[in-house]
């Protein structure tokens, strides 16, 4: 079955500009979750959704968001650009599950540069 | 709150030599386990999880690790490492009471093999 699809893959914004990444989780998924991925910082988790409710969140300021539609698609959101966002960000997904322990599965990611 | 530490931020070995990459992690909650893989350009995959039973787990591609609650440790092993193993290394973690899923990674430990 497919993956987790990202797109886009590439993307270059401009300071001050807005960006919408987008992911299609494995067909039966219910959790979608967002990595922010950078050489200095690493691997840090921004916020999970299930069932269209945020269900956990990371420490990012109020400029990330992100929503769940009713298929399990999600979009995350991140406006006000600064350079410091210009990064790999990672969606994954995973079955529904009370506890975590379920297999986490991700995209490739979309590479936001921010010039 | 969770914490993993990946002891060596770049590992070097040679074709068929053995390589253990070491995670200790720190945590108030009994955690669950796991190690990715990130290949160049790409997203992560799993490679092996620890819930609960044998302390020693298998994964895919050969490799194994095994859980030391007593040091809190999960370091991952191969015995003969193969040219398509230089990727990136990832330990991470995740909360096994709380609802969701949510995973705390250690900083990677970049495997280079080397002919």
């Amino acid at each position: 079955k497919a993956g987790v699809t990202q797109t886009p893959r590439y993307l270059i914004k401009t300071r001050g500009q807005q960006v919408t990444l987008s992911c299609s989780p494995i067909s039966g998924h219910r959790s979608v979750s967002w990595y922010q991925q950078t050489p200095g910082q690493g691997l840090q988790f921004l916020f999970e959704y299930f069932s269209e409710t945020q269900r956990n969140k990371g420490n990012f300021p109020g400029r990330f968001s992100g929503r769940q539609f009713s298929n399990s698609r999600s979009e995350m959101n991140v406006s006000t650009l600064e350079l410091g966002d210009s990064a790999l960000y990672l969606c994954a997904s995973s079955l529904e599950g009370q506890h975590s322990g379920n297999t986490i599965y991700f995209g490739e990611g979309s590479w936001l540069t921010v010039v | 709150a969770q914490s993993v530490t990946q002891l060596d931020s770049q590992v070097p070995v040679f074709e068929e030599a053995p390589v253990e990459l070491r995670c200790n992690y720190s945590s108030s909650v009994s955690v669950y386990l796991f190690w990715y893989v990130q290949y160049p350009n790409q997203g992560l995959q799993l490679l092996l999880k620890y819930l609960s039973g044998s302390t020693l787990v298998k994964g895919i591609n050969g490799f194994e690790a095994e859980f030391n609650k007593s040091q809190t440790s999960f370091h991952l092993r191969k015995p003969s490492v193969h040219i398509s193993d230089t990727a990136e290394y990832f330990c991470a973690v995740s909360d096994s009471i709380a609802a969701g899923n949510k995973l705390t990674f250690g900083g990677g430990t970049r495997v280079l093999v080397k002919p």
